[in-house]
């Protein structure tokens, strides 16, 4: 099994600034996956992270909006730049294929 | 269209009773489906894993059912505890490694004493 923790488990920040939250497992893992849930919706995939290459992004999201760095096999960050109400979600982690999910990170912009 | 569709929405039922959630999904070709309860405020955590040839599968008090055929899945919580309490998700995965899984919006659960 995988440990994953996130930090912060939850902020409110103000519009148009940046906010980015780390995820750390406990174990050695080849992708890491971001995921966005907004209220009252299913989990949506933003993007994997792969260790030393760059992130592949789904539909919707792009890399300007969401950077993501991922500098060893055990860490990765996700990044939410120039907030807006909208992009108030819980953001999670995961590993192994989805296996295992973080705690989520809990987001208001207000 | 790949899609995962969950009923009910939302279901409360008294502490010690039994319950049936339900999962449709339309995911083909499809590789395995998973339930996954989330608590409030925490990330999911998976219940169950079936593969496309697998009928049943248990973890304790839960238990779930996949008709392939049918393309329906279910899970059954026994003698429920007011612990159980929480967001119940299905997810399918298509067999594709290109196509991505699919979330259920869930079933909310409210165990009351």
């Amino acid at each position: 099994s995988a440990v994953i923790s996130q930090k912060p488990s939850r902020d409110i920040c103000q519009r148009g600034t940046s906010l980015t939250i780390q995820c750390q497992v406990d174990s050695q893992v080849t992708m890491m996956f971001w995921y966005r849930q907004q209220p009252g919706q299913s989990l949506t995939l933003i993007a994997t992270a792969n260790q030393g290459s760059e992130a592949t992004y789904e539909s919707g999201f792009v890399i300007d909006k969401f950077p993501i760095s991922r500098p060893n096999l055990t860490f990765s960050t996700l990044t939410v730049s120039n907030m807006s109400p909208e992009d108030s979600s819980i953001y999670l982690c995961s590993v192994d294929h989805e296996q295992f999910f973080g705690p989520g990170t809990r987001l208001t912009v207000l | 269209k790949n899609q995962v569709e969950q009923s009910p929405q939302s279901l409360i039922i008294l502490e010690g009773k039994n319950c049936t959630l339900q999962c449709n999904y339309t995911v083909s070709p499809f590789s395995n489906l998973r339930w996954y309860k989330q608590d409030t405020g925490r990330g999911p955590v998976s219940l169950t894993i079936m593969t496309f040839s697998e009928n049943t599968k248990s973890n304790g008090r839960y238990t779930a059912t996949l008709d392939a055929d049918t393309k329906q899945s279910s899970l059954h919580i026994t003698a429920s505890q007011l612990s159980d309490s929480a967001s119940y998700i299905c997810v399918a995965r298509p067999r594709d490694r290109d196509d991505k899984i699919i979330f259920g919006k869930g079933t909310r659960l409210h165990i009351l004493p």
